[in-house]
């Protein structure tokens, strides 16, 4: 489809380990965004991508959390030394931007990591 | 971006005319309220915006007051699948790409 693909959908990992998640975003949207969504809370912000490069990573909560988008368009979040914590659903997101930004977001169906 | 507050749940029949009130007292001038919708393990879902004139799209209504303190967003024939959690949301809109950033919601459940 022509919607926001996250991979994998579901990963299940035990703590200390490495993870990363993937967002393939809606083709010609230059802005990606990583949300982390708790059990019973709304999404939480954690970083945003104009291009290529991080324009905010503010909502990062330590590093060992780090993401990147080379070319552009996919993008990865990378999860060092994962903790029973950081079990959540992270949600990915892109929008146009400029005057066609209107501020709607389109969010994949997100990945859900289980640290066990 | 200003905070809003929300109720955290309502019930609405289905059929019936769903109005999801949302405060936000000190938005500034140049903030639009924004409203979005998850469903059950879904990503979250683009219904409408606006700045301060009512608007109307095939999804819903979004009535802002004068003063533009508060809001309400309609569905106006709620159906089992308008079961979601909504979300409320001030945000600087064309020309920026600011993340949005997402309170508690309201649980609204439309009941048969």
């Amino acid at each position: 489809g022509a919607g926001v693909s996250q991979t994998p959908s579901n990963k299940v990992t035990e703590k200390g380990k490495y993870v990363e998640l993937r967002c393939d975003p809606i083709s010609g949207h230059t802005a990606l965004y990583w949300y982390r969504q708790s059990l019973g809370q709304g999404p939480e912000f954690l970083i945003y991508f104009q291009g290529t490069g991080a324009a905010d990573d503010s909502g990062l909560p330590n590093d060992r959390f780090f993401a990147v988008r080379p070319e552009g368009s996919v993008s990865t979040l990378k999860i060092q030394r994962t903790e029973r914590g950081d079990s959540a659903v992270y949600l990915c997101a892109s929008s146009l931007y400029g005057t066609a930004n209107t501020g709607e977001l389109f969010f994949g169906e997100g990945s859900r990591l289980t640290v066990l | 971006d200003a905070k809003t507050t929300q109720p955290p749940s309502m019930d609405c029949a289905e059929g019936r005319a769903a109005n999801l009130p949302c405060n936000h007292s000190t938005i500034s001038g140049n903030e639009y309220v924004y409203w979005y919708r998850q469903i059950h393990s879904q990503g979250p879902q683009y219904i409408i915006h606006g700045l301060k004139n009512n608007e109307t799209n095939e999804m819903a209504s979004l009535i802002i007051t004068e003063d533009r303190k508060s809001s309400t967003l309609i569905l106006p024939h709620a159906t089992l699948r308008d079961t979601a959690v909504y979300y409320c949301i001030v945000r600087v809109a064309f020309g920026s790409a600011r993340q949005l950033t997402f309170g508690s919601g309201t649980q609204l459940t439309v009941l048969p």
